[in-house]
């Protein structure tokens, strides 16, 4: 029962460095999202998805893109590193069926991402 | 814009000393509330949903309750196994998707 997988766990780029995190989920959830959890600053909204192929921006999605190609997965792409975007990255999974949906969000563990 | 808040920040009791936490929130139209726990590395664990003011959820020493403008999080009796950080948070529609505005947290230590 893996829920939400999240590679790497841990990672250090280099300022101008690009990279991709994963992220995978097998409980058939149609939405995913990408958050950022910065000390003292609570979780922010990076990017969320739908559903396969229908992506749109969170909260702070400068720096970052997405793609979803396939319900399971939603990589988190970081082109030009800038140590701004050292934080930890988690990635979360729900379903959803519209407005009147109130289901929990599910998380992976993370991957702790420092730029220096 | 949909707000909320948990107090305290911190919190260190004593094992067996029970206390509550607060979230208290704004919203536009309640659709529930989320409680998660959170260890050190880690990803939010979640505990309960809360649908409508006046219920209650239980698990082993935890007790959450919802009112119209804020839940709390009963820690009856805890033990060192209990410390982490309680996340709250809640789920608005809102631009076409469902999206989940959550509180900072309350770190809790217990100590044995």
């Amino acid at each position: 029962n893996a829920g939400v997988t999240q590679t790497p766990k841990f990672r250090i780029l280099k300022i101008g460095q690009s990279m991709t995190l994963q992220c995978a989920q097998d409980m058939n959830h149609n939405y995913m999202y990408w958050y950022r959890q910065d000390p003292g600053m609570g979780l922010k909204l990076i990017y969320y998805s739908v559903g396969a192929g229908i992506t749109d921006k969170g909260e702070v999605p400068n720096g970052y893109n997405v793609s979803r190609s396939t319900t399971e997965y939603f990589p988190l792409r970081l082109e030009l590193a800038a140590p701004s975007q050292t934080s930890v990255y988690f990635c979360a999974s729900s379903y959803s069926r519209g407005r009147d949906s109130n289901q929990p969000q599910h998380f992976g563990d993370g991957t702790r991402l420092s730029i220096l | 814009e949909d707000q909320v808040t948990q107090s305290p920040e911190a919190l260190r009791l004593q094992e067996g000393e029970s206390s509550s936490l607060n979230c208290s929130y704004t919203v536009s139209g309640l659709r529930g509330l989320f409680w998660y726990r959170q260890d050190p590395g880690k990803g939010p664990e979640f505990l309960f949903t809360l649908y409508s003011a006046g219920e209650e959820k239980e698990k082993e020493r935890l007790k959450a309750t919802l009112t119209k403008k804020e839940s709390f999080l009963h820690i009856t009796a805890p033990k060192p196994e209990d410390s982490a950080t309680y996340l709250c948070a809640v789920p608005a529609y809102s631009g076409g998707y469902q999206k989940v505005t959550f509180g900072t947290g309350t770190k809790l230590q217990v100590i044995p």
